[in-house]
């Protein structure tokens, strides 16, 4: 199947752990994003990558970091998880998006619900 | 404040009848506006794009509008069915975004026998 795919599904951990979501797409986009969505359904960008390179990084904490080893893959680190990190992180891809006003439309994964006790 | 606002918060609608959905947007000026289709533990997937310059545009049963005069869009779903029951995302892109996009909260229909 051509999609978006991220591992796990769910997640449940113990504050201060570490931990890792992996995401894959097998589309052939140049352009990989990792959202949060928190209790009240909404979506926020938190990283895009393009090519494997950091293009969009907004104020989240520095505890996360995503990792690109290659254009198909965005994975992300949380260190020291905290309890306000629950929620749901969905990664997405799309063909490069330019600065001209052109659009791609983003697939997303399935996301992976993260809960910390 | 959100940039992006959608009412009503929720919906419940019969099996064949028809519904609209509205969006109001702040974000100026703005490249495109999408609508979202988000099933239950699941992500979104994208029902329609539509640029700064299009007024319409459908997607099977679904038929979304766009004023930018206004700054609104809606999405209608005509002869709901089941299957439609889901949240609907409104999202807006400024130019220059690199695909940062802004989501509204969505509304969530429900849609009975």
């Amino acid at each position: 199947d051509t999609a978006v795919s991220q591992t796990p599904k769910y997640l449940v951990t113990q504050m201060g752990n570490d931990k890792s979501i992996k995401c894959e797409q097998n589309l052939g986009h140049d352009t990989m994003y990792w959202y949060k969505q928190d209790s009240k359904k909404f979506l926020k960008i938190m990283f895009s990558y393009n090519n494997k390179e950091l293009i969009i990084n907004e104020t989240v904490p520095n505890r996360f970091s995503p990792k690109s080893p290659d254009k198909a893959h965005l994975n992300l680190h949380i260190n020291s998880l905290e309890l306000g990190d629950s929620a749901v992180y969905f990664c997405a891809s799309s063909q490069e998006e330019g600065r001209g006003g052109s659009y791609n439309e983003q697939f997303f994964g399935p996301g992976t619900r993260l809960t910390v006790l | 404040k959100n940039q992006v606002e959608q009412s009503p918060q929720s919906l419940i609608i019969l099996e064949g009848k028809n519904c609209t959905l509205q969006c109001n947007y702040t974000v100026s000026p703005f490249s495109n506006l999408r609508w979202y289709k988000q099933d239950t533990g699941r992500g979104p997937v994208s029902l329609t794009i539509m640029t700064f310059s299009e007024n319409t545009k459908s997607n099977g049963r679904y038929t979304a509008t766009l004023d930018a005069d206004t700054k609104q869009s809606s999405l209608h779903i005509t002869a709901s069915q089941l299957s439609d029951s889901a949240s609907y995302i409104c999202v807006v892109s400024p130019p220059d975004s690199w695909g940062k996009l802004q989501f509204g909260a969505g509304t969530q229909v429900v849609v009975t026998p």
